[in-house]
């Protein structure tokens, strides 16, 4: 069964505090591992997007790596303004009508 | 980036009434959406699949009677949500991927927020 994980499901960090979000996957056809950004009552905004192992994107102080079995969105030096819900999700077949599996996701408080 | 509105964005609505939730993309054609249902502290469960001119496909466990989709154009897709019960209550979110392509991912709508009394 296709699945994604989340760890942890929350995280709690002190402005300028780095960290690293999990996502473990099993999706076998995996075309495409997806970053969100959700807002609390607000649809996700995409962050990036990663097709293969080793690839790396960046978009200001977000990081995102992949491997063949995790992936990692890592946050430097976080502000309060990063706080939200981090998803994650596989995408199950190709291009736009690939169905998304999402995780859990972890929710990100960032202390000033 | 390209855009995707819902209309509305939140309905009270009392148990037995029908509701219909729209979802738009508003600055690039989508041959396929996604309805989404989100319950407080989870994550999205996809519902249906929805294909220009064509029947919606639904995941297992999604009563297809009960959720009706409708994907009447390539900027417009169409959920309601029939004979409303309390346990529908819940955020329901539309997605479409760009025809383009570009860059490759699915754009969200802003959600609705569904409470059947």
């Amino acid at each position: 069964e296709d699945q994604v994980t989340q760890s942890p499901e929350a995280l709690r960090l002190q402005e300028g505090e780095s960290s690293s979000l999990n996502c473990s996957y099993t999706v076998s056809g995996l075309r495409g591992l997806f970053w969100y950004r959700q807002d609390p009552g607000k649809g996700p905004e995409f962050l990036f997007t990663l097709y293969s192992a080793g690839e790396e994107k960046e978009k200001e102080r977000l990081k995102a790596t992949l491997t063949k079995k995790e992936s990692f969105l890592h946050i430097t030096a976080p502000k309060p303004e990063d706080s939200a819900t981090y998803l994650c999700a596989g995408r199950v077949g190709s291009g736009n009508t690939g169905k998304l599996i999402f995780g859990q996701g972890t929710t990100l408080q960032v202390k000033p | 980036g390209a855009v995707v509105s819902q209309h509305p964005s939140w309905v009270i609505c009392k148990s037995g009434t029908s509701v219909k939730i729209e979802c738009r993309s508003l600055d690039f054609q989508a041959t396929t959406m996604f309805w989404y249902r989100q319950f407080p502290k989870q994550s999205l469960m996809l519902m249906a699949t929805s294909n220009e001119g064509s029947k919606a496909t639904y995941e297992q466990g999604v009563e297809k009677d009960k959720f009706l989709i409708n994907h009447a154009s390539l900027t417009l897709s169409t959920l309601t949500v029939t004979s409303a019960h309390p346990e529908d209550s819940s955020f329901y979110i539309c997605s479409a991927g760009s025809r383009t392509g570009s860059p490759d991912t699915q754009y969200f709508g802003p959600g609705t927020r569904l409470t059947v009394l």
